[in-house]
Formats: structure tokens, sequence, C-alpha cells
């Protein structure tokens, strides 16, 4: 079945350095790429996606690259915050047509130290 | 606009009994969602209800069942508990035609 690999499960930067978290997806028919923040006690919020039309994304300090022949995304995060910290989650939906299943990697915690 | 919501947020029970959890979708959004979160597994996909019915459904066993109601909220159910079943249980609801899932804070279930 469809496989989402997320790297690495833990990140420790310093505030104002960048972020980089990757991920890798098993089926080639996946074609919606989101990324997920998850704050201590609260459930994941949607920060930016992409569409498998679409090569790159931005949104203020917050980019996802996607490379579909590699099947390869990232996440890119610049002029990191102590408020970045958290856990980020991966995710590709694989069955056209469904606005469900949604395939999540492991997660990374991002530290970000003042 | 309110977000996603779910009740109980926290809920406790016993090896063997049921559990009955609810989640009322963000108004206007058909799509609901279930997912259960754990430290070893992560966030894997349960099912899918759209228009009152169930459109998919992930790897769990029988014991996980759900519904939806006309007015979009949806239930899940867990019988016969068991400990591995302790997890943060998500819904996450989504507009008719949009692959966006907004997730609502969770209920977390401990059994023991």
């Amino acid at each position: 079945g469809e496989n989402v690999e997320q790297h690495p499960s833990t990140l420790s930067v310093q505030e104002g350095d960048s972020a980089v978290i990757k991920c890798t997806y098993s089926d080639s028919a996946s074609n919606y790429f989101p990324w997920y923040k998850q704050e201590l006690g609260k459930g994941p919020q949607l920060i930016i996606d992409i569409r498998s039309n679409v090569g790159e994304k931005k949104d203020q300090r917050i980019a996802v690259t996607l490379n579909k022949t590699a099947k390869h995304f990232s996440l890119h995060i610049t002029e990191t915050q102590p408020e970045d910290s958290a856990v980020y989650f991966c995710a590709a939906s694989y069955k056209r047509g469904s606005q469900g299943n949604l395939i999540f990697g492991k997660g990374t915690k991002l530290s970000v130290k003042p | 606009k309110a977000g996603v919501t779910q009740t109980p947020r926290y809920l406790i029970k016993t090896r063997g009994q049921q559990v009955t959890l609810s989640c009322s979708p963000i108004s206007g959004h058909r799509s609901v969602s279930w997912y259960q979160q754990t430290p070893g597994q992560g966030l894997q996909f349960l099912f899918e209800y759209f228009s009152e019915t169930q459109r998919n459904k992930g790897n769990f066993p029988g014991r996980f069942s759900g519904r939806q109601f006309s007015n979009s909220r949806s239930e899940m159910n867990v019988s016969t508990l068991e400990l591995g079943d302790s997890a943060l249980y998500l819904c996450a609801s989504a507009r008719t035609g949009s692959y966006e899932q907004y997730f609502g804070p969770g209920t977390r279930l401990t059994v023991t």
C-alpha cells in the first residue's frame, strides 16, 4: 500500500535559521500533498499544501517543493521563530476522487532555540 | 466560522467496554474523516463519510465503525475495547470537491 517516509524525526535549529523537512511517497498516483503543524494538546493544523501539477508553492516564510519524478516533497521554513516549534507532518493523498485517505509521515519534532 | 468540534475531549474506559465519539464538522463541510493517532503508529486513516455514506475505509478491524447524520455530524464507535485502542482520535472535515482537510482537537481515549 501507499507509504510516506519523513525525515528527520527531530530537528533543532537556532532562531532565524532555516528548517527543511523531507518526505518521500511510494504511490505515483498520489496527487495532493499537505503539511500539518501539531502543537501540544491540539489537532493538526493545515499550514500549506501542493497539488501534483505544481512544483513549488510559497506562503510567507513557508514553502513546499514537489519532485514528482523522484516522488519527493519538502517543507522549507525560513527565519524560524520559537513559535514554529511543534511537530510537523507531511501527508499524501493516494486515492483519486476521494477527500479522505491521507497517508501521513511519522512526523518531525522541530525545536527552535531562542 | 467555528472549527471542527469533538466531544468528549477526554475519556477513560475499561477493556471490553464500548465507546462512542462525536464530531461536528465546519459548517458547510459534508465530508468527515476519522484518524487514530498513537506514538507508535502515528496518524492512521480510519474511515471517511460523505452524505451519510461511508466512502472509504482504512485497515482497522470491524470493532471500529462510524456513521454520519443528515446534518453532516459524525460519530465513531469502538466496541470491545482493547488496551491498544488507547489513542487520540481525530476528526477532519472538508468542503465538497476540496482536498483540504481541517482537523478538530481530538478525543483522548484511555483504555485501562
